[in-house]
């Protein structure tokens, strides 16, 4: 158990719909990642939040959105999904200092189905 | 940029043989160096890093990798495999503290009795 967790395990939806992924971090740790795994694409990261502010941005769709709130759980939001949108959604999160802050724990995943 | 290389998409191997899963990387600054493991439907869990130091890397489960530079490789390796390390390997590389993680494509370790 990494001590990231992501709710819901799984998600079923359709075309067209919205749907919004929880991430909560470690405790302590103010760096929150998220990634994208699918059979065509590989694992592909998608943003970066740190202590509620955006860090990096990777190959993320402009109908995909975060954000980061205070108590620095993490949201990932995807609108007008496509089938193409099938996927395993991962957060990851890091600590900004000590032994540990250059490495990522990876949550279970989120596993979205857009049929 | 980032690029990762895994120059097996699968390995198979017998229980008790020795494994090594090739991954190369290119980059135009320092990097750090990570492999992680996927079990089936589970998250990824991380093996072994390298930072800095020691080119020899030890991580869990009896796993070990060695960074070079010249080569610009991190290959991992462990002398006997069990049923149990089944599973996905990824190798990765990040450029800084606190920045994105690059895979590679992912090795299917299939381990047969």
């Amino acid at each position: 158990d990494s001590g990231v967790t992501q709710t819901p395990k799984h998600l079923i939806t359709a075309t067209g719909q919205r749907v919004t992924l929880r991430c909560s971090p470690r405790s302590g740790d103010l760096s929150v990642y998220w990634y994208q795994q699918s059979l065509d694409q590989g694992l592909q990261f998608l943003i970066q939040y740190y202590n509620g502010e955006e860090r990096a941005k990777g190959n993320i769709l402009e109908r995909f959105s975060a954000q980061q709130f205070p108590d620095l759980h993490s949201e990932l939001n995807l609108s007008s999904l496509e089938l193409g949108d099938s996927a395993l959604y991962f957060c990851a999160s890091s600590p900004a200092l000590g032994p540990a802050k250059h490495t990522q724990y990876f949550g279970p995943g989120t596993r979205l189905t857009v049929l | 940029a980032q690029s990762v290389t895994q120059l097996d998409s699968q390995v198979p191997v017998f229980e008790e043989a020795p494994v090594e899963l090739r991954c190369n990387y290119s980059s135009s600054v320092s990097v750090y160096l990570f492999w992680y493991v996927q079990y089936p439907n589970q998250g990824l869990q991380l093996l072994l890093k390298y930072l800095s130091g020691s080119t020899l890397v030890k991580g869990i489960n009896g796993f070990e990798a060695e960074f070079n530079k010249s080569q610009t490789s991190f290959h991992l390796r462990k002398p006997s495999v069990h049923i149990s390390d089944t599973a996905e390997y990824f190798c990765a590389v990040s450029a800084r503290w606190g920045s994105r993680l690059t895979f590679g494509e992912g090795t299917q370790l299939t381990v047969n009795p």
